[in-house]
């Protein structure tokens, strides 16, 4: 069966250190990969998706970038935080067009 | 992605069916409409969807309207763990990415 793996699963880092979040896929091959964002009280923004390897698009200009080095992996970066960066971050798959599975999610705190 | 409407936020009794509306009355005729929910501090969790005909699976049942614009998700039996955020969406088809667009959905609390 497929699962989908993120972590940590909390972090809490000072404004301006890196950032790098990690999501990996299990039992399905050239998944369709998104990293959504979730602001307290907010809904869910759309980050970015990736269709294949190399392959990234970006939904909204942020302090954030995107990889896909493997198939199954899918990786969310930052060079510095900022403050507006706090947030739960949620990585998804999808074999199909529009049917998604959500992983269990980062909750990022930025002080 | 369509424009869906929900209530902001519905009540129910535990053990009570909970009907969550959904209007989508932009919606086009090959276009599917998806529900998910969203309980505290968890993603979203996949929960039906339905082009034309009424559906059902283990966790809810999908009514949809003949011409439809509307959608309505039916909990038989509402339990406590029930009480999470329902979002219904409908995707844009056209491109393969297939990004569902998340609104503010309808949190709905279900009480003893």
């Amino acid at each position: 069966s497929q699962t989908i793996h993120q972590w940590p699963a909390t972090l809490v880092q000072p404004v301006g250190s890196p950032l790098s979040l990690e999501c990996t896929v299990e039992g399905t091959s050239n998944p369709n990969l998104y990293w959504y964002r979730q602001a307290a009280g907010r809904g869910l923004q759309l980050l970015f998706y990736s269709v294949g390897i190399g392959q990234i698009s970006s939904e909204v200009p942020q302090n954030l970038s995107a990889s896909r080095p493997q198939d199954r992996q899918f990786i969310l970066s930052s060079k510095k935080l900022l403050l507006s960066d706090s947030g739960f971050y949620l990585c998804a798959w999808s074999a199909g067009p529009y049917g998604y599975t959500f992983g269990s999610g980062t909750r990022l705190t930025v002080v | 992605d369509a424009k869906t409407t929900q209530p902001p936020s519905m009540d129910c009794a535990e053990g009570r069916a909970a009907n969550l509306p959904c209007n989508h009355s932009t919606i086009s005729g090959n276009e599917y409409v998806y529900w998910y929910r969203q309980i505290h501090s968890q993603g979203p969790q996949y929960i039906i969807h339905g082009l034309k005909n009424n559906e059902t699976n283990e966790m809810a049942s999908l009514i949809i309207t003949e011409d439809r614009k509307s959608s309505t998700l039916i909990l038989p039996h509402a339990t406590l763990r029930d009480t999470a955020v329902y979002y219904c969406i409908v995707p844009t088809r056209g491109t393969s990415y297939g990004k569902l667009t998340f609104g503010q959905g309808t949190i709905l609390t279900v009480h003893p």
